[in-house]
């Protein structure tokens, strides 16, 4: 089963204009992360959401996790076409059995902020 | 701020053989693991490192792979004897060992391109 799945994959936007990017997965989790990816580049930490945590803020950065939908979003806010990129959700599995655990991607969302 | 390094950032290698990617993790931290992307594809897990042994690892972490801590500082990622399909980005990150506040921080990453 896939955990982790984003939607949507592909999202064109308008500099000045929010972006919403979809997180869905299967399992429990102690924690979701979301980490960002330049094209052809090293995956970059935004941020982490626990699983007893609702919403958090980091910047122009809003994530939103439901666990009872298994489900979490992320918000960039006043998007620059810096923010071009792909972003990931990465859940941890939930269980520790002897130490921490793998993280598990989905396929990620490729954004496109036009100036 | 500390962060993962990854040696070479693009290794070009012949199929068959041997390649040895290089890590250093940052420096308090305490848990260690590789993963890999194929080109356009999701992120996967490979192998996580504790104690110097291995705590887990996936399917694709065959016997044609192996991990080391040779040192305090380093810890690499061999491929034995490499295929064609082992073509990818591989990823070193590393989590500081404290339960449920931290994340894994990720090198930059190697492209290993197997001809």
């Amino acid at each position: 089963s896939q955990q982790g799945e984003e939607d949507p994959q592909a999202l064109s936007i308008q500099e000045g204009e929010n972006a919403t990017m979809n997180c869905s997965y299967k399992t429990s989790i102690n924690n979701l992360q979301w980490y960002r990816q330049n094209s052809g580049r090293g995956l970059v930490h935004l941020i982490l959401i626990r699983s007893n945590e609702r919403e958090k803020h980091s910047g122009r950065l809003r994530v939103t996790l439901d666990t009872s939908k298994k489900s979490s979003s992320l918000l960039i806010t006043a998007s620059r076409a810096a923010d071009t990129a792909s972003y990931f959700c990465a859940t941890d599995g939930g269980s520790f059995s002897g130490g921490y655990n793998k993280l598990i991607f989905g396929a990620g969302t490729r954004l496109a902020v036009h100036p | 701020e500390p962060e993962v390094t990854q040696t070479p950032s693009h290794q070009v290698t012949q199929m068959g053989q041997e390649v040895i990617l290089r890590c250093v993790p940052i420096s308090n931290h305490l848990y260690f693991y590789w993963y890999r992307q194929i080109l356009g594809q999701k992120v996967e897990f490979l192998v996580s490192f504790y104690n110097n042994e291995i705590s887990e690892k996936s399917e694709i972490f065959d016997d044609q792979f192996s991990v080391e801590r040779p040192d305090g500082s380093n810890f690499t990622l061999k491929i034995r004897s490499t295929k064609l399909e082992d073509s990818a980005m591989y990823f070193c990150a590393s989590h500081r060992g404290v339960q449920g506040t931290d994340t894994q921080y990720f090198g930059p990453g190697t492209r290993l391109t197997v001809l």
